[in-house]
C-alpha cells in the first residue's frame, strides 16, 4: 500500500537554529498536509499543498510538483514554542486515502 | 471557519461493551475518515468512506468495527465488542475531495479508554 516515510524521527535543536523535515512517498500523491501535534494531542494544520511552496512566518513547506514523491517543511529561527511532534499526511489519487508519516518529535532547547 | 466536531472528547467503557464514536463532519464534504492513535505513536489509518460506502480499510479495521453515516448526519465508528487494545485516541476527518483545493479537516479526537 501507499507508504509515507518521514525523517528524521526525532530532532533536538537550540533556539535560533534552522531545521528541515522531509516526507518521501512511495507513490505519486495528489496533495500533502503538515501538522504539529501539541501536548494536548490536538492536530494543528500548518500547510496544505497540492503543488509548489507555501510560507507562513518562520515556516515554509514545499511539495515536489514534478513527480509528487516528496515534501519538505523548513523551520527557520526555531523558538521554544515550536516543540512538538510534526506529521505529514499525503492524499493519493483515486480513493483519496490520506496516509500519515510516523512523525518527527522536535525538541527546542534554550 | 468550518470544523469537524467529535463528541465526547473522552469515553470510558468496560471491555466487551459496545461503543459508538460520533463525528460531525463539515456539511459539504464528501469524504470521511477515521484514524487511531495510541499515545505518543503514529496516526494509523482505519477507514475512509464516500457516497455511503467504505472506500478502503486497513488491517486495524477489525470485524468488530463498523462505520456509517445515516441520512447525512453524524459519521460514526462503532466497536462491538470492545477490547483492551482498542484504547486509543480516535480522530475523525472530512474532506471535500478532488477538484477542490481545500485541506481535509480533522477533529480534536475522542479518547477511548477500555477498562
Amino acid at each position: 500500500g501507499d507508504q509515507v516515510e518521514q525523517s528524521p524521527s526525532a530532532l533536538s535543536l537550540h533556539e535560533g537554529t534552522d531545521s528541515a523535515l522531509r516526507c518521501n512517498f512511495t507513490t505519486t500523491m495528489r496533495s500533502v498536509q503538515w501538522f504539529r501535534q501539541n501536548s494536548r494531542g490536538s492536530l494543528i494544520s500548518l500547510f496544505y499543498l497540492a503543488s509548489g511552496t507555501k510560507e507562513n512566518g518562520r515556516l515554509k513547506s514545499a511539495f515536489d510538483s514534478k513527480e509528487r514523491r516528496y515534501s519538505t517543511l523548513h523551520i527557520r529561527d526555531a523558538q521554544l514554542e515550536d516543540s512538538g511532534t510534526y506529521f505529514c499526511a499525503a492524499a493519493n489519487y483515486g480513493n483519496e486515502k490520506i496516509t500519515f508519516g510516523a512523525g518527527t518529535k522536535l525538541t527546542i532547547k534554550p | 471557519g468550518p470544523k469537524v466536531l467529535q463528541i465526547p472528547s473522552h469515553q470510558i467503557i468496560d471491555m466487551g461493551q459496545m461503543v459508538t464514536l460520533n463525528c460531525d463532519p463539515v456539511s459539504n464534504h464528501l469524504y470521511f475518515y477515521w484514524y487511531k492513535q495510541i499515545l505518543g505513536q503514529q496516526m494509523e489509518f482505519l477507514v475512509n468512506f464516500y457516497n455511503g460506502k467504505v472506500m478502503e480499510k486497513s488491517k486495524l479495521f477489525k470485524d468488530q468495527f463498523s462505520v456509517e453515516r445515516p441520512d447525512g448526519s453524524y459519521f460514526t465508528l462503532k466497536i462491538q465488542p470492545t477490547a483492551l487494545e482498542d484504547s486509543a485516541v480516535y480522530f475523525c476527518a472530512s474532506s471535500p475531495g478532488t477538484g477542490y483545493n481545500q485541506a481535509p479537516l480533522f477533529g480534536e479526537g475522542t479518547r477511548l479508554s477500555v477498562l
